[in-house]
């Protein structure tokens, strides 16, 4: 398996950009994270879905943010218009519950986000 | 102006020692507990995990160890190698909640060779 698949790895823009980050979980699972990570406030979770279904989104910063799973093997973060404050590593993850530690969330390699 | 952020606990043990991680989690009602490691530029790993009606779980030269009397995890890398260097987070969950993980700030462990 690729594992959970993010695009792109790294992206800059300017301030009031409109910013879409995309993500493929692996196959079969049903439930996918999204996570910010910034060096002022650690790992933070944004919103996570299952089955497709947005289940909790209470960590999303603002209005200036939007997720959206259309199908099980597709996501995408949005952030219009981005802000300075918004540079961040974005990280996708997914999860099965159907194995045994239905917990066990799998991490795709992060987008880097630089808003100047 | 200066910018503040995170100060993360930090670990330096050499090359061959074992190495101890503690995280402190937050919910007594907490069920289960994973270990993630993070390398610089990449996602976080996992490395370990352990439910809330065992004490001690082991794994390929790590143990995870459980005292939910104190609400206190730990990580125990033995004869710990320069590849072992990362960020070490440990996770939460309450079965309630579904699949939502509440993740510590992390402690950034350095081998020296």
């Amino acid at each position: 398996d690729a594992g959970v698949i993010q695009s792109p790895r790294h992206e800059v823009t300017e301030m009031g950009q409109e910013v879409t980050l995309r993500c493929k979980p692996i196959s079969g699972h049903d439930y996918l994270f999204w996570y910010r990570q910034t060096m002022m406030r650690g790992l933070e979770l944004l919103i996570y879905f299952n089955n497709n279904v947005p289940i909790d989104d209470s960590g999303m910063p603002e209005d200036r943010f939007s997720a959206k799973m259309p199908n099980a093997s597709f996501s995408t973060l949005k952030i219009q218009p981005s802000e300075p404050r918004d540079s961040a590593v974005y990280f996708c993850a997914s999860s099965s519950s159907a194995t045994r530690y239905y917990n066990e969330q799998f991490f795709g390699p992060g987008t880097r986000l630089t808003v100047l | 102006g200066e910018s503040v952020g995170l100060h993360l606990p930090t670990l330096s043990v050499q090359e061959g020692d074992n190495s101890i991680i503690n995280c402190a989690y937050s919910n007594s009602a907490s069920d289960y507990f994973i270990w993630y490691k993070q390398e610089s530029g990449k996602g976080p790993q996992f490395i370990i995990d352990i439910r809330s009606n065992m004490d001690k779980r082991q794994g390929q030269r790590v143990t995870v160890l459980l005292n939910k009397t104190v609400k206190h995890l730990s990580l125990q890398i033995a004869a710990t190698q320069p590849g072992d260097s990362a960020v070490y987070f440990c996770a939460e969950n309450k079965d309630n909640q579904g699949g939502k993980l509440i993740f510590g700030q992390g402690t950034e462990l350095s081998v020296k060779p």
